[in-house]
């Protein structure tokens, strides 16, 4: 099946620094991208949707100026988590969605970044 | 708007028997997509099982099978011959497959349900 990638898979910084989160798909083209946020032993919340070429779709209630999200190529999304503080420590996973011909699509997860916010 | 609920936040199983994990749903999308996903302690989506809400028969993939119950809205999902690495949080979700409207292609997940396999 088709991979997705996450960059870092852990990452420990300071309050008040900004942390960037990359996603790839790594065989094939994701027009769509999904970003997810999970706290222990809770379910994953969609806090936005990545489109290529455009501007992200956020959830209601996830600050934009706060994640911000690129999708600048079809293999890639970026989301920095600007200013960071300790609430926002938590498991950060992004989906990558192929659609293939006939029109059936697929969501292929990545592996998930830990961030941890001192 | 679309919700899926897991009522069992945990479940115990003896290993090599057979346990069942709830999920209902609700939508009022005609054509939707069900699916469950397993997550280890190391944290990774692993895909288990999909059901369509247009599909006939009940979904099977090796030890996995969906119990899928439309007018009931449920989809329990069932592990047989239960083994030590089974061991996880399991989620159901949902996706609305109809093109249009702000859902399309969204997953929502459950809760989650813990599953403790015992040797």
């Amino acid at each position: 099946g088709a991979v997705v990638s996450q960059h870092p898979s852990r990452v420990i910084c300071k309050s008040g620094t900004s942390v960037k989160i990359e996603c790839r798909s790594l065989d094939f083209q994701a027009t769509t991208m999904f970003w997810y946020r999970q706290f222990p032993k809770q379910s994953l919340m969609l806090m936005a949707t990545s489109n290529e070429g455009s501007k992200a779709t956020y959830e209601q209630g996830v600050e934009k100026d706060k994640f911000l999200i690129n999708h600048a190529s079809l293999t890639l999304s970026t989301l920095t988590v600007t200013s960071a503080h300790p609430e926002d420590s938590s498991f950060y996973i992004c989906s990558a969605r192929e659609i293939m011909t006939g029109g059936d699509e697929t969501q292929y997860f990545g592996p998930g970044t830990r961030l941890l916010v001192l | 708007a679309q919700k899926i609920t897991q009522t069992q936040p945990g479940m115990f199983v003896q290993e090599k028997e057979a346990v069942t994990l709830d999920c209902t749903y609700d939508t009022s999308d005609p054509s939707y997509g069900l699916f469950w996903y397993k997550q280890p302690s190391s944290g990774e989506m692993i895909f288990l099982i999909y059901q369509g809400s247009y599909d006939q028969q009940n979904a099977t993939e090796g030890r996995y099978s969906l119990n899928f119950q439309k007018a009931r809205k449920s989809a329990n999902l069932v592990i047989s011959a239960s083994q030590l690495g089974d061991s996880a949080m399991y989620f159901c979700a949902m996706r609305v497959n109809s093109p249009g409207g702000t859902s399309y292609g969204k997953l929502t997940f459950g809760q989650g349900t813990i599953l403790t396999v015992h040797p």
